[in-house]
């Protein structure tokens, strides 16, 4: 299965500034995929990143609010615009695997508070 | 609309007894199942999958989950439960078998915490 490096994996972040994840995958990939888990929560999709395309955003969630860039099959960025309080999450991305096994490797997520 | 439903927020077993985390799905089309563990502090590992092949599924750490489409289920079990076991526990869901789209729907989450 494909591996996935996510930077950082941890900040605290001044309110108002904004904060870009990374996502490093060790295979080429057509889809990746954003998550958010609040605290205590279960995981939501922000976003799915199509190399070559503007990004496929889920109800709630907006591009000024979440830009996304995927330059190339290998590599996608989330930023986290003028943030709050409560983007306090984990943010995660996902591609999923190739081959028969139809599973999906996740990055070690990104921690994120905003004070 | 596909969704899926852990039916027990926490579950509590010592260290030696079997584990049952429960989890009901609700898709139009074949789905895939899989089964995620996360321990604290710690990103999401693939326990098992579930893609219309056998439908009793072992996974990795003895883990092993039963697809059951008649009751709509994918109950998550073990024999014998290990302190290293304590984690959140997430059934998953992908409703479209084979396609090129990922949309993964996850349940709310279990906690397992094991006893000594």
């Amino acid at each position: 299965s494909a591996v996935i490096s996510q930077k950082p994996s941890r900040d605290i972040c001044q309110r108002g500034t904004s904060l870009t994840i990374q996502c490093q995958v060790d295979s080429q990939v057509t889809m990746m995929f954003w998550y958010r888990q609040q605290p205590g929560q279960s995981l939501t999709l922000i976003a799915t990143a199509n190399q070559g395309s503007e990004a496929t955003y889920e109800s709630g969630f907006v591009i000024d609010k979440f830009p996304i860039s995927r330059p190339n099959l290998t590599f996608s960025t989330l930023t986290v615009s003028n943030m709050s309080p409560e983007d306090s999450s984990i943010y995660l991305c996902s591609v999923r695997g190739g081959g028969s096994g139809y599973g999906y490797t996740f990055g070690s997520g990104t921690r994120l508070t905003v004070v | 609309a596909q969704s899926v439903t852990q039916l027990d927020s926490h579950v509590s077993v010592s260290e030696g007894t079997p584990v049952l985390l429960r989890c009901n799905y609700s898709s139009s089309y074949s789905p895939s199942l899989f089964w995620y563990v996360q321990h604290p502090n710690k990103g999401l590992q693939l326990l098992l999958k579930y893609t219309s092949a056998a439908t009793l599924v072992k996974g990795i750490n003895g883990f092993e989950a039963e697809f059951k489409k008649s009751e709509t289920s994918f109950h998550l079990t073990k024999p014998s439960a290990h302190m290293s076991d304590a984690a959140e526990y997430f059934c998953v869901v992908s409703p479209l078998y084979g396609g090129s789209q990922g949309n993964l729907i996850f349940g709310k989450g279990t906690k397992l915490s094991v006893k000594p």
